[in-house]
C-alpha cells in the first residue's frame, strides 16, 4: 500500500524559506520508474504543478517558480524535500506531494496522493 | 489563467450523464496522455483516468475518457449524488518541460 504524507511550518512569514518534507512508504524512489511531485492548490483555485524527482535523480520545477525552489530527495529515510525560498502571500496554499511512475516524463501521471498540508504566509 | 481550459462548472440530475471538456494545445493534450482527478471537498484529488481513457482498479466504469486532437472529455454516465466533486484534467507540457493542469470543473449534482 502506498502512502505519502507532507510536513511543515503551517505559518510562514513573507520573505521566509519554506521547507516541506514528504515522507512516503510503499515504494521506494532508489527504485527505476518511480517519481514524486509537489503540487499547490491556493485556497478555492485550482491545481498547480511545482517539481518532481526521479529514481535517477533527475528534477523537473515549474518554469515560472524555478529560480524558487529546490527538490532533493533522502532515499535510506524515503523523504523528498522541497524548499520554496522568498514566500510571499499568493504563496499560500496546501501543498501536495504526490507519486508518479514511469521512464517517460510525458506518460507519467499522478496515482497516489497525500493528504496535504495547508501552509500560510502571512506577518 | 490556466494552460488547459475547463469549464468552471457542470451539472446533471441522478441517472444522466455528463461530460465535462478539456481544452489544450499541440505541446500538451495533442501530443501526450492526459490523466482526469476527482476532488471531493476537503479531500486530495484521486486518480480517476490515466493515458487518455484507462482506469485505474476501483474506478468504477461509470468513468469514462477520451481525446481528440487537442481536447479531451471525461464522461460521468448514472450520475450520482457522491460523484459530486471538482474534476481536473492534467498533461505534461512539451514547452515547459512540466505537468499542466486545468481550471477545474466543480460538477453539482441536482
Amino acid at each position: 500500500q502506498v502512502t505519502l504524507r507532507e510536513s511543515g511550518p503551517a505559518l510562514v512569514k513573507p520573505t521566509q524559506t519554506l521547507t516541506l518534507t514528504c515522507t512516503f512508504s510503499g515504494f521506494s524512489l532508489s527504485t527505476r520508474e518511480m517519481c514524486v511531485n509537489w503540487i499547490r492548490q491556493p485556497p478555492g483555485k485550482a491545481l498547480e504543478w511545482l517539481a518532481v524527482i526521479d529514481w535517477d535523480d533527475d528534477k523537473y520545477y515549474r518554469t515560472s517558480l524555478r529560480t524558487r525552489l529546490t527538490i532533493s530527495k533522502d532515499t535510506s529515510k524515503n523523504q523528498v524535500v522541497l524548499t520554496m525560498t522568498n514566500m510571499d502571500p499568493v504563496d499560500t496554499a496546501t501543498y501536495y506531494c504526490a507519486r508518479s511512475t514511469g521512464f517517460v516524463a510525458a506518460r507519467r501521471y499522478f496515482d497516489s496522493w497525500g493528504q496535504g498540508t495547508l501552509v500560510t504566509v502571512s506577518s | 489563467q490556466s494552460v488547459l481550459t475547463q469549464p468552471p462548472s457542470a451539472s446533471g440530475t441522478p441517472g444522466q450523464r455528463v461530460a465535462i471538456s478539456c481544452s489544450g494545445g499541440s505541446s500538451n493534450i495533442g501530443g501526450n496522455p492526459v490523466s482526469w482527478y476527482q476532488q471531493l471537498p476537503g479531500t486530495a484529488p484521486k486518480l480517476l483516468i490515466y493515458s487518455d481513457n484507462q482506469r485505474p482498479s476501483g474506478v468504477p466504469d461509470r468513468f469514462s475518457g477520451s481525446k481528440s486532437g487537442t481536447s479531451a472529455s471525461l464522461a460521468i454516465s448514472g450520475l450520482q449524488s457522491e460523484d459530486e466533486a471538482d474534476y481536473y484534467c492534467a498533461a505534461w507540457n512539451d514547452y515547459l518541460n512540466g505537468w499542466v493542469f486545468g481550471g477545474g470543473t466543480k460538477l453539482t449534482v441536482l
